[in-house]
Protein backbone atom coordinates (compact mmCIF):
# COMPACT_ATOMS: atom_id res chain seq x y z
CA UNK A 1 0.00 0.00 0.00
CA UNK A 2 0.97 3.29 0.11
CA UNK A 3 3.00 5.42 2.39
CA UNK A 4 3.53 9.20 3.13
CA UNK A 5 6.03 10.34 5.15
CA UNK A 6 5.69 14.09 6.02
CA UNK A 7 8.88 16.22 7.52
CA UNK A 8 9.01 18.30 9.77
CA UNK A 9 6.46 17.41 11.98
CA UNK A 10 7.18 21.15 14.14
CA UNK A 11 8.05 24.39 12.19
CA UNK A 12 8.66 27.40 14.03
CA UNK A 13 8.88 30.57 11.72
CA UNK A 14 8.62 34.46 12.36
CA UNK A 15 6.13 36.64 10.79
CA UNK A 16 6.75 37.24 7.33
CA UNK A 17 9.24 34.13 6.99
CA UNK A 18 8.32 31.51 4.78
CA UNK A 19 7.70 28.25 5.55
CA UNK A 20 8.03 24.72 3.54
CA UNK A 21 6.62 21.23 3.99
CA UNK A 22 7.87 18.02 2.40
CA UNK A 23 5.96 14.86 1.67
CA UNK A 24 7.28 11.84 -0.24
CA UNK A 25 5.11 8.67 -1.20
CA UNK A 26 5.79 5.19 -2.42
CA UNK A 27 3.32 4.52 -5.04
CA UNK A 28 3.73 5.56 -8.27
CA UNK A 29 0.07 4.84 -9.05
CA UNK A 30 -1.10 8.24 -6.73
CA UNK A 31 -1.96 10.89 -8.55
CA UNK A 32 -3.50 13.43 -6.62
CA UNK A 33 -2.15 15.24 -4.07
CA UNK A 34 -4.27 17.57 -1.42
CA UNK A 35 -2.91 19.36 1.37
CA UNK A 36 -5.53 20.10 4.11
CA UNK A 37 -5.42 22.69 7.32
CA UNK A 38 -6.38 21.78 10.29
CA UNK A 39 -6.75 24.95 13.46
CA UNK A 40 -6.89 23.79 16.86
CA UNK A 41 -10.34 22.28 17.30
CA UNK A 42 -11.85 22.05 14.27
CA UNK A 43 -11.92 20.23 11.36
CA UNK A 44 -9.74 19.43 8.47
CA UNK A 45 -10.05 21.83 5.20
CA UNK A 46 -8.60 21.41 1.79
CA UNK A 47 -6.38 24.60 0.91
CA UNK A 48 -4.90 23.27 -2.01
CA UNK A 49 -4.66 20.34 -4.47
CA UNK A 50 -2.58 19.39 -7.39
CA UNK A 51 -2.61 16.72 -10.10
CA UNK A 52 0.05 13.93 -11.04
CA UNK A 53 0.05 16.35 -14.65
CA UNK A 54 0.86 19.48 -13.07
CA UNK A 55 4.48 20.61 -11.51
CA UNK A 56 3.60 23.73 -9.70
CA UNK A 57 0.19 25.16 -8.61
CA UNK A 58 -0.25 28.92 -6.80
CA UNK A 59 -3.20 29.99 -5.01
CA UNK A 60 -2.07 33.47 -3.56
CA UNK A 61 0.42 32.95 -0.42
CA UNK A 62 0.50 29.42 -0.94
CA UNK A 63 1.94 27.06 -3.71
CA UNK A 64 2.62 23.66 -4.00
CA UNK A 65 4.97 21.86 -5.98
CA UNK A 66 5.08 17.83 -7.21
CA UNK A 67 7.98 15.65 -8.72
CA UNK A 68 6.59 12.62 -9.49
CA UNK A 69 10.06 11.18 -10.64
CA UNK A 70 11.37 11.80 -6.83
CA UNK A 71 7.84 10.66 -5.56
CA UNK A 72 7.98 13.88 -3.28
CA UNK A 73 5.75 17.13 -2.84
CA UNK A 74 5.81 20.25 -0.87
CA UNK A 75 3.93 23.04 0.38
CA UNK A 76 4.90 26.56 0.73
CA UNK A 77 3.93 29.74 2.72
CA UNK A 78 5.05 32.74 2.15
CA UNK A 79 4.68 35.86 4.13
CA UNK A 80 3.74 33.97 6.78
CA UNK A 81 0.66 35.55 9.23
CA UNK A 82 -0.46 33.86 12.98
CA UNK A 83 -3.55 32.63 10.96
CA UNK A 84 -1.31 30.40 9.29
CA UNK A 85 -0.23 28.53 12.49
CA UNK A 86 -2.15 25.38 12.44
CA UNK A 87 -1.68 21.53 11.22
CA UNK A 88 -0.97 20.72 8.11
CA UNK A 89 -1.85 17.27 6.44
CA UNK A 90 -0.46 15.95 2.78
CA UNK A 91 -2.01 13.12 1.50
CA UNK A 92 -1.61 11.11 -1.49
CA UNK A 93 -4.70 9.47 -3.28
CA UNK A 94 -4.59 6.56 -6.16
CA UNK A 95 -6.01 6.47 -9.50
CA UNK A 96 -7.16 3.00 -8.97
CA UNK A 97 -9.02 1.03 -6.12
CA UNK A 98 -11.31 2.79 -4.23
CA UNK A 99 -9.20 6.11 -4.41
CA UNK A 100 -8.19 6.49 -0.93
CA UNK A 101 -6.15 8.94 0.69
CA UNK A 102 -2.89 7.89 2.38
CA UNK A 103 -2.33 11.02 4.75
CA UNK A 104 1.23 12.28 6.42
CA UNK A 105 1.26 12.91 10.17
CA UNK A 106 1.20 16.35 9.92
CA UNK A 107 3.18 19.49 10.50
CA UNK A 108 2.10 21.94 13.39
CA UNK A 109 3.15 25.11 11.91
CA UNK A 110 3.91 27.81 14.74
CA UNK A 111 3.64 31.57 13.31
CA UNK A 112 5.69 33.83 16.18
CA UNK A 113 4.28 37.50 15.75
CA UNK B 1 -26.40 22.58 3.15
CA UNK B 2 -25.07 21.77 6.08
CA UNK B 3 -22.18 19.25 4.68
CA UNK B 4 -21.20 16.59 6.75
CA UNK B 5 -22.51 16.51 10.33
CA UNK B 6 -21.75 14.45 13.08
CA UNK B 7 -23.26 13.41 16.80
CA UNK B 8 -22.63 13.48 19.42
CA UNK B 9 -19.81 16.33 19.49
CA UNK B 10 -18.51 14.40 23.24
CA UNK B 11 -19.09 11.17 24.72
CA UNK B 12 -17.42 9.60 27.95
CA UNK B 13 -17.69 5.93 27.91
CA UNK B 14 -16.85 3.13 30.50
CA UNK B 15 -15.00 0.32 29.48
CA UNK B 16 -16.81 -2.43 27.99
CA UNK B 17 -19.42 0.32 26.78
CA UNK B 18 -20.92 -0.04 23.68
CA UNK B 19 -22.11 3.65 21.49
CA UNK B 20 -22.81 4.67 17.73
CA UNK B 21 -21.49 7.52 15.97
CA UNK B 22 -23.47 9.08 13.27
CA UNK B 23 -22.07 10.83 10.21
CA UNK B 24 -24.38 12.61 7.61
CA UNK B 25 -23.79 14.77 4.78
CA UNK B 26 -26.06 15.87 2.52
CA UNK B 27 -24.02 16.62 -0.67
CA UNK B 28 -25.01 13.77 -2.53
CA UNK B 29 -21.87 11.78 -2.03
CA UNK B 30 -20.39 8.54 -3.05
CA UNK B 31 -18.24 7.97 -0.85
CA UNK B 32 -17.75 8.20 3.01
CA UNK B 33 -14.86 7.33 5.42
CA UNK B 34 -14.61 7.25 9.24
CA UNK B 35 -11.04 8.17 10.61
CA UNK B 36 -9.58 8.81 13.39
CA UNK B 37 -6.73 11.19 15.25
CA UNK B 38 -4.31 10.52 17.72
CA UNK B 39 -1.45 12.78 18.28
CA UNK B 40 1.58 12.50 15.93
CA UNK B 41 -0.37 10.09 14.34
CA UNK B 42 -2.64 11.74 11.98
CA UNK B 43 -5.62 10.55 10.24
CA UNK B 44 -5.94 6.71 10.33
CA UNK B 45 -8.89 5.19 8.57
CA UNK B 46 -11.11 2.95 10.33
CA UNK B 47 -13.90 2.04 7.69
CA UNK B 48 -14.91 3.20 4.02
CA UNK B 49 -17.76 3.21 1.72
CA UNK B 50 -17.92 3.49 -1.96
CA UNK B 51 -21.99 3.75 -1.94
CA UNK B 52 -25.08 2.76 -0.17
CA UNK B 53 -24.99 -0.87 0.91
CA UNK B 54 -21.27 -1.16 0.95
CA UNK B 55 -18.16 -1.11 3.44
CA UNK B 56 -14.65 -2.19 3.50
CA UNK B 57 -12.09 -1.95 6.23
CA UNK B 58 -9.39 0.63 6.47
CA UNK B 59 -5.82 0.68 8.39
CA UNK B 60 -7.35 0.08 11.99
CA UNK B 61 -10.73 -1.71 12.17
CA UNK B 62 -10.56 -4.02 14.73
CA UNK B 63 -13.13 -2.86 17.68
CA UNK B 64 -15.32 -1.01 14.75
CA UNK B 65 -18.77 -1.74 12.82
CA UNK B 66 -20.17 0.12 10.23
CA UNK B 67 -23.40 0.75 8.44
CA UNK B 68 -24.53 2.34 5.31
CA UNK B 69 -28.13 1.71 4.91
CA UNK B 70 -28.73 4.65 3.02
CA UNK B 71 -26.49 7.09 1.30
CA UNK B 72 -26.50 10.38 3.25
CA UNK B 73 -25.56 8.05 6.64
CA UNK B 74 -22.38 6.46 7.61
CA UNK B 75 -22.66 4.88 11.11
CA UNK B 76 -19.59 3.60 13.30
CA UNK B 77 -20.45 1.19 16.04
CA UNK B 78 -18.24 0.57 19.06
CA UNK B 79 -19.28 -3.22 20.90
CA UNK B 80 -17.20 -3.04 23.61
CA UNK B 81 -15.53 -0.03 23.89
CA UNK B 82 -11.61 0.03 25.07
CA UNK B 83 -9.14 2.93 26.49
CA UNK B 84 -7.07 3.00 23.31
CA UNK B 85 -10.35 3.86 21.45
CA UNK B 86 -10.23 6.82 23.13
CA UNK B 87 -9.35 9.38 20.24
CA UNK B 88 -11.34 11.99 18.31
CA UNK B 89 -12.93 10.81 15.42
CA UNK B 90 -13.42 12.36 11.87
CA UNK B 91 -16.27 11.07 9.34
CA UNK B 92 -15.51 12.52 5.69
CA UNK B 93 -17.37 12.39 2.29
CA UNK B 94 -16.40 12.89 -1.27
CA UNK B 95 -17.65 12.56 -4.69
CA UNK B 96 -16.71 9.72 -6.57
CA UNK B 97 -13.44 10.27 -8.43
CA UNK B 98 -10.10 10.47 -7.48
CA UNK B 99 -10.02 14.20 -7.71
CA UNK B 100 -12.89 15.41 -5.54
CA UNK B 101 -12.17 16.75 -2.39
CA UNK B 102 -12.59 15.00 0.75
CA UNK B 103 -14.99 16.96 2.99
CA UNK B 104 -14.65 16.62 7.26
CA UNK B 105 -17.13 16.58 9.68
CA UNK B 106 -16.33 18.75 12.75
CA UNK B 107 -15.35 15.30 15.28
CA UNK B 108 -16.57 13.60 17.83
CA UNK B 109 -13.87 13.74 20.86
CA UNK B 110 -14.79 9.90 22.85
CA UNK B 111 -12.75 9.57 25.75
CA UNK B 112 -13.18 5.97 26.99
CA UNK B 113 -12.52 5.18 31.16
Amino acid sequence: GENVEQHPSTLSVQEGDSAVIKCTYSDSASNYFPWYKQELGKRPQLIIDIRSNVGEKKDQRIAVTLNKTAKHFSLHITETQPEDSAVYFCAATPSGGSYIPTFGRGTSLIVHP
Amino acid sequence: NAGVTQTPKFRVLKTGQSMTLLCAQDMNHEYMYWYRQDPGMGLRLIHYSVGEGTTAKGEVPDGYNVSRLKKQNFLLGLESAAPSQTSVYFCASRLDTVYNEQFFGPGTRLTVL
